[in-house]
């Protein structure tokens, strides 16, 4: 029973442009969100965090929107460089320190 | 020098074999995870660690063992390798504060024939 979904597998987006991954969780104890990107034949690495007490965290170009009425988060990257294409992995936790993962959305930076 | 090191980095071997995956991490973190990632899937915890003498199951530890030899290193195996556990395992670390990420290794792709 999956409880952090990433309904896109796929993403392809121009050069420039905004990403949107999405995420949906069903366990309504998480309180801490992840996004980690990985490149091929390499590990996952931490990208950015929210904790449920906010709704928005902002990073240089990448930004996590919480909305916890809808158990939904996204990241949106702008603008979009041929370096974001990899898979990126939303994880969740729940104060206990074990991260659920979804099941990954690969992009693609078209030049 | 990689903080999170896995070895090996590949390995094929048959049914029936003993297995075991090592990693070893310079961050002086507490915390250590063992994931494994099936195509299409999210990475699932097998086991988890919070220090030396603390060792938890995770999501699917059946057929699986860790040993924690020391506050670096975190040890998983297979004690009877069968084919469905062919998967890209990767070793975690954590510090203990709430809301720190996970860092991992580049992982170690296992393929029981």
């Amino acid at each position: 029973d999956q409880q952090v979904k990433q309904n896109s597998p796929s993403l392809s987006v121009q050069e420039g442009r905004i990403s949107i991954l999405n995420c949906d969780y069903t366990n309504s104890m998480f309180d801490y969100f992840l996004w980690y990107k990985k490149y091929p034949a390499e590990g996952p690495t931490f990208l950015i965090s929210i904790s449920s007490i906010k709704d928005k965290n902002e990073d240089g170009r990448f930004t996590v929107f919480l909305n916890k009425s809808a158990k939904h988060l996204s990241l949106h990257i702008v603008p979009s460089q041929p370096g974001d294409s990899a898979v990126y992995f939303c994880a969740a936790s729940a104060n206990d320190y074990k991260l659920s993962f979804g099941a990954g959305t690969t992009v693609t930076v078209r030049a | 020098d990689a903080d999170v090191t896995q070895t090996p980095r590949n390995r094929i071997t048959k049914t029936g074999k003993r297995i075991m995956l090592e990693c070893s991490q310079t961050k002086g973190h507490d915390r250590m995870y063992w994931y494994r990632q099936d195509p299409g899937l999210g990475l699932q915890l097998i086991y988890y660690s919070f220090d030396v003498k603390d060792i938890n199951k995770g999501e699917i530890s059946d057929g699986y063992s860790v040993s924690r030899q020391a506050q670096a290193k975190f040890s998983l195996s297979l004690e009877s390798a069968i084919p469905n556990q062919t998967a890209l395992y990767f070793c975690a670390t954590s510090d203990a504060a709430e809301g720190q990420p996970q860092h991992f290794g580049d992982g170690t792709r296992l393929s029981i024939l």
